[in-house]
């Protein structure tokens, strides 16, 4: 059991550029988060997804886009890199809410240069 | 909005010794849930701890345990007989009805041998 699968681990950009984020989970859980991770700040919820087809923001979606085609796919798309978004991002899912335990990929880290 | 404060950005604990992490929370909602992350320097953030906030006896896991207070919104977390292997940044996090998790800045607790 794979878990929840985060690609790629590190990624260096320039300004202006952009990437997706991948993560992939195998099982069978509904909900999905993306959280980012800056020091002395925890983490923050970026977007989230309550099952295929059903996307929402959290606190900090400004620069970021998400999808949810299939309930196994949830990938975070940066439009136009900045700075501002060097972090540490992180993947979550849970199966009957975020008021469960979360299963949380291994984090991808981002630098933009 | 809801908050969550952790006020201690260090701990430290000698191996086999006790410690508590302190996490103050805002809210002003009467059904929620609470939680305590750990994340080791692997960066793999991994459950310790869940508290429904209506189940007024405190949760418990092994060595890990909480003294929840409702009505001082404080939920701390003992480690009685610390090891090495708890050493890691510890995360409070607080989840309402709606579902949207909110974590805490985080505290890093050193282990001494």
């Amino acid at each position: 059991n794979a878990g929840v699968t985060q690609t790629p681990k590190f990624q260096v950009l320039k300004t202006g550029q952009s990437m997706t984020l991948q993560c992939a989970q195998d099982m069978n859980h509904e909900y999905m988060s993306w959280y980012r991770q800056d020091p002395g700040m925890g983490l923050r919820l970026i977007h989230y997804s309550v099952g295929a087809g059903i996307t929402d923001q959290g606190e900090v979606p400004n620069g970021y886009n998400v999808s949810r085609s299939t309930t196994e796919d949830f990938p975070l798309r940066l439009l136009s890199a900045a700075p501002s978004q060097t972090s540490v991002y992180f993947c979550a899912s849970s199966y009957t809410g975020f008021n469960e335990k979360l299963f949380f990929g291994s984090g991808t880290q981002l630098s933009v240069l | 909005a809801q908050t969550v404060t952790q006020s201690q950005p260090e701990m430290s604990v000698q191996e086999a010794e006790t410690v508590t992490l302190s996490c103050t929370y805002d809210t002003s909602e009467s059904d929620y849930y609470l939680f305590w992350y750990k994340q080791p320097p692997s960066r793999q953030m991994i459950l310790v701890i869940r508290q429904e906030a209506y189940k007024q006896q405190n949760a418990t896991e092994n060595r890990f345990s909480v003294n929840f207070q409702k009505a001082a919104k404080s939920f701390s977390l003992k480690i009685s007989d610390s090891q090495l292997g708890d050493a890691a940044m510890y995360f409070c996090a607080y989840c309402n009805q709606g579902g949207k998790l909110i974590f805490g800045q985080g505290t890093e607790l050193s282990v001494k041998p």
